[in-house]
């Protein structure tokens, strides 16, 4: 375990749905992130909060839209998602950006 | 030209062999770079971390540095059938605190 948590582990949902991802982090660290991964295809940075604030958001669609309430616990809402979304979506932190990076178990998102 | 490249093999070594993972970056500037492991169905797992030039070792792992050719690869001495996993390697720009990652190379070590 790596003091990173992500919940739900497996999630399947229509374009039409609403959900949300959780991570939490037990590290007490001051960075967290939120990646995409798809076969065959490098990680792929989406969000990026420090201290709290996002700091980098790399032309995600809209119908991702993160939430950072506390430095430990980042939320990653999604709705009306098209069948290419699906991906394993993973979370990380860092005790300050830039620096080693842990990340959860990942939550595995089929869209239908 | 990607940022951070790597061969995705798959890379096939036997048991108790050297196993040799490379790694080229494209920002001559970066100054840190990573290793993770990822199993199969799993999340990256952080292997080792280097940030100067030359060899960093941690029991059976060995990072290799070198920036003037912008390379850095990873060793895994007496491979073992557990080590077979993709292996991942990231690197953070200059002027950037965000890593990037390559896009992994998969190792399979036969017993």
């Amino acid at each position: 375990e790596t003091g990173v948590t992500q919940t739900p582990r497996h999630l399947v949902m229509g374009m039409t749905n609403k959900k949300s991802l959780k991570c939490e982090q037990h590290l007490g660290h001051n960075a967290m992130y939120w990646y995409k991964q798809s076969a065959k295809k490098p990680l792929e940075l989406m969000f990026v909060y420090s201290l709290e604030e996002r700091v980098e958001n790399n032309s995600v669609p809209s119908r991702f839209s993160p939430e950072c309430p506390n430095s430990s616990h980042l939320f990653l809402h999604l709705h009306t998602l098209q069948p290419e979304d699906s991906a394993l979506y993973l979370c990380a932190s860092s005790q300050i950006q830039g620096y080693e990076q842990y990340f959860g178990p990942g939550t595995r998102l089929t869209v239908t | 030209q990607k940022e951070v490249e790597q061969n995705s093999g798959p890379l096939s070594v036997p048991e108790g062999a050297i196993a040799s993972l490379n790694c080229t970056y494209s920002d001559r500037g970066s100054q840190s770079f990573f290793w993770y492991r990822q199993y199969s169905g799993k999340s990256p797992e952080l292997i080792m971390s280097i940030y100067s030039n030359g060899d960093k070792e941690d029991g059976r792992f060995t990072a290799q540095l070198n920036k003037a050719s912008q390379y850095v690869s990873l060793l895994i001495r007496d491979s073992q059938p557990s080590d077979s996993a993709t292996y991942l390697c990231a690197v953070r720009p200059y002027n950037n605190n965000d890593m990037r990652f390559g896009a992994g190379t998969r190792l399979t070590v036969k017993p």
